[in-house]
């Protein structure tokens, strides 16, 4: 079946970097975008960026800019994504989503599992 | 960048109707989706392009969209709805995804 994998968990140091993996399966890769999503601690759902998983072309909220790069590896049918410079704020769950299609921002029709990032000294 | 906005709380009681809202600036020109969140999963798709139903959501659950206000309707409400709904756009104009700030839904 489609799904997304997430790594559950992730802690890190105020200041360093975090890199989330989501592994598709079930269909393939490049024909659907990827989107990242977090939500902080009792907060709503907050858009990160996305990815065309085809030609690899990028956007990112504004509200992440210089912070958040985003890829993927089409021969593992994986999205990345990393975000710098971390600060207790970036405290959330990180969902990957995939979108209705490649080139366009759509609705997201499967989502991960979420991935915990937790920072703290 | 465009802004949506959803009333924080809904409650109904079981077997009423509940209407959750996303308010924005002539949202009918968009494309509005909507997710489900229950406490500790991930958000679900229970509508897409204003009034598509994905495969497997009840005919129950209706969507619309007209000039500066989309609708979610859920009729005849079960324990089960009882989740936090985020409406979500597109926005043409900065090129970014938006999601509202979400609705809990209560069955009461």
């Amino acid at each position: 079946q489609v799904q997304l994998v997430q790594p559950e968990t992730e802690v890190k140091r105020p200041g360093a970097s975090v890199k989330v993996s989501c592994k598709a399966s079930g269909y393939t890769f490049t024909s659907f975008g990827i989107y990242w999503v977090r939500q902080a601690p009792g907060r709503g759902l907050e858009w990160m960026g996305w990815i065309n998983t085809d030609n690899g072309n990028t956007k990112y909220s504004q509200n992440f800019q210089g912070r958040v790069t985003i890829n993927r590896d089409t021969f593992a049918s994986t999205a990345f994504l990393e975000l710098s410079n971390l600060k207790s704020e970036d405290t959330a769950v990180y969902f990957c989503a995939r979108v209705g299609d490649p080139y366009l921002l759509l609705y997201a029709d499967v989502w991960g599992q979420g991935t915990r990032v937790t920072v703290s000294s | 960048s465009f802004v949506v906005a959803q009333p924080p709380s809904v409650s109904v009681a079981p077997g009423q109707t509940a209407t959750l809202t996303c308010g924005g600036d002539n949202i009918e020109t968009k494309s509005v989706n909507w997710y489900q969140q229950r406490p500790g999963q991930p958000p679900v798709l229970v509508m897409f392009d204003d009034k598509d139903r994905p495969s497997g959501i009840p005919e129950r659950i209706s969507g619309s969209n007209s000039a500066n206000t989309a609708t979610l309707t859920i009729s005849r409400v079960e324990a089960g709805d009882e989740a936090d709904y985020y409406c979500q756009v597109w926005d043409s104009t900065s090129d970014h995804v938006v999601f509202g700030g979400g609705t809990t839904l209560t069955v009461l």
